[in-house]
């Protein structure tokens, strides 16, 4: 286990809802990267909060928000939900922004109805 | 859990045997690599990583190659077992945020 948790486990939502997914991050890491795994691909990097701000930003529309507070947990936001945004969510921390190893977690399953 | 090893290649070992897992990268600006192993229902695990001044690196029964070249990168597995079946990922990374970019992903099916 990498001490990242996720939660919830499972979520099933309709489209055009909005919903938070939570992360917890290993002791003693303050950055964590948000990233969305379609069924048979790799993840895909969404953002990265290093120290509560962002840090990093890949291919997502602005409706993918997040969060990360003081104790370096994270939320990732997703406003107006679509089919496509069906997918494992996966978080991971690191001790740093640099050449560190991630710790994931074990995702979050979003099905989009 | 869910099956994250649809439609992804699939390469079949005989237990004991080593594996070679191969994998392209496009981005010639990128310096670090990372190999991931991802068992159903789990997040991706660190397996090993090498930066680009590097060609070569050992860990416990697992070696990565990385020729630059042909931005090419492998994962050799010795003395494979069941549990090192999974779906096998290499990553790379040219920016100092941690923009880690995942490949597409292999299937490694260990026979007992």
């Amino acid at each position: 286990e990498t001490g990242v948790t996720q939660s919830p486990t499972h979520l099933i939502k309709t489209r055009g809802q909005q919903v938070t997914l939570r992360c917890s991050s290993q002791s003693g890491h303050n950055t964590v990267s948000w990233y969305q795994q379609a069924l048979g691909q790799g993840p895909q990097f969404i953002f990265q909060y290093y120290r509560e701000e962002e840090n990093g930003r890949g291919n997502f529309p602005p409706r993918f928000s997040g969060l990360q507070f003081p104790n370096y947990s994270s939320e990732l936001n997703v406003n107006a939900l679509e089919l496509d945004d069906s997918a494992l969510y996966l978080c991971a921390s690191s001790p740093g922004t640099g050449f560190y190893e991630q710790y994931f977690g074990p995702g979050t399953r979003l099905t989009v109805t | 859990g869910e099956s994250v090893g649809l439609h992804l290649p699939t390469l079949s070992v005989q237990e004991g045997d080593n594996s070679i897992i191969n994998c392209a990268y496009s981005n010639s600006a990128s310096d670090y690599f990372i190999w991931y192993k991802q068992e159903s229902g789990k997040g991706p695990q660190f397996i090993i990583d090498i930066r680009s001044n590097m060609d070569k690196r050992q860990g416990q029964r697992v070696t990565v190659l990385l020729n630059k070249t042909v931005k090419h990168l492998s994962l050799q597995i010795a003395a494979t077992q069941p549990g090192d079946s999974a779906v096998y990922f290499c990553a790379e990374n040219s920016g100092g945020y941690q923009k880690v970019t995942f490949g597409t992903g292999t299937k490694l099916q260990v026979i007992p």
